[in-house]
């Protein structure tokens, strides 16, 4: 089966500072990818998705990159604030659309 | 307010009581799913529902049961829960299986048997 994992299980960065997070996924025939945000105590909230016909895809202070060629993902928070502090985690979507989620990386931004 | 809402948030129980959590959701979604996150494991998939009346396991459904009468409410059972289905447990949601669309989660309920 799929295989989603995260390079890093923790990332610290300073306030103000841009983060990268980043994500492998085993599946070259995947069809869509979401990234999640879990803050402590509550549920994971969706931050961004890209199909995979997009190598790019831009929100509000992050940006999705998604390189097909070695299967990997990231996502870059710009600015980082206090409130991203967050286990971030990646899902992958295959063509029978069944999710696979990574485990997750602790992110800690520091006043 | 768009959402999935779950209770308990926190239960503990003994082995071999009878539990059930509770999932509603208000975006008349078709798909519901049930996850369980355990550290360095991610979200494993229990069960999941396509739409009334269909359910189907996910990838570790042992030990669970699920139901859905109504499209808008999906319980979770534990017939008689043992001390490894302690974990936090998510309800999700999505408009269908055929749309690119992702979850929305519930707010979690974190479960220790004893």
């Amino acid at each position: 089966g799929e295989s989603v994992g995260l390079h890093l299980p923790t990332l610290s960065v300073q306030e103000g500072d841009n983060s990268i997070i980043n994500c492998a996924y085993s599946n070259s025939a995947s069809d869509y990818f979401i990234w999640y945000k879990q803050e402590s105590g509550k549920g994971p909230q969706f931050i961004i998705d890209i199909r995979s016909n997009m190598d790019k895809r831009q929100g509000q202070r992050v940006t999705v990159l998604l390189n097909k060629t070695v299967k990997h993902l990231s996502l870059q928070i710009a600015a980082t604030q206090p409130g991203d502090s967050a286990v971030y985690f990646c899902a992958e979507i295959n063509t029978g659309n069944q999710f696979y989620f990574g485990t997750g990386t602790s992110l800690t931004v520091i006043p | 307010e768009a959402q999935v809402t779950q209770n308990p948030r926190y239960l503990i129980t003994v082995t071999g009581k009878k539990l059930t959590v509770t999932c509603s959701q208000n975006m008349n979604h078709e798909y519901m799913s049930w996850y369980r996150q355990d550290p360095g494991l991610g979200l494993r998939q229990i069960y999941y529902s396509m739409n009334v009346e269909v359910t189907d396991k996910g990838d570790v459904p042992e030990g669970y049961k699920v139901s859905r009468k109504e499209k808008r409410n999906f319980p979770l059972i534990l017939e008689s829960p043992s001390p490894n289905q302690t974990s936090l447990y998510f309800c999700a949601s999505r408009p269908g299986i055929s749309l690119p669309y992702g979850y929305t989660f519930g707010s979690g309920t974190r479960l220790t048997v004893v």
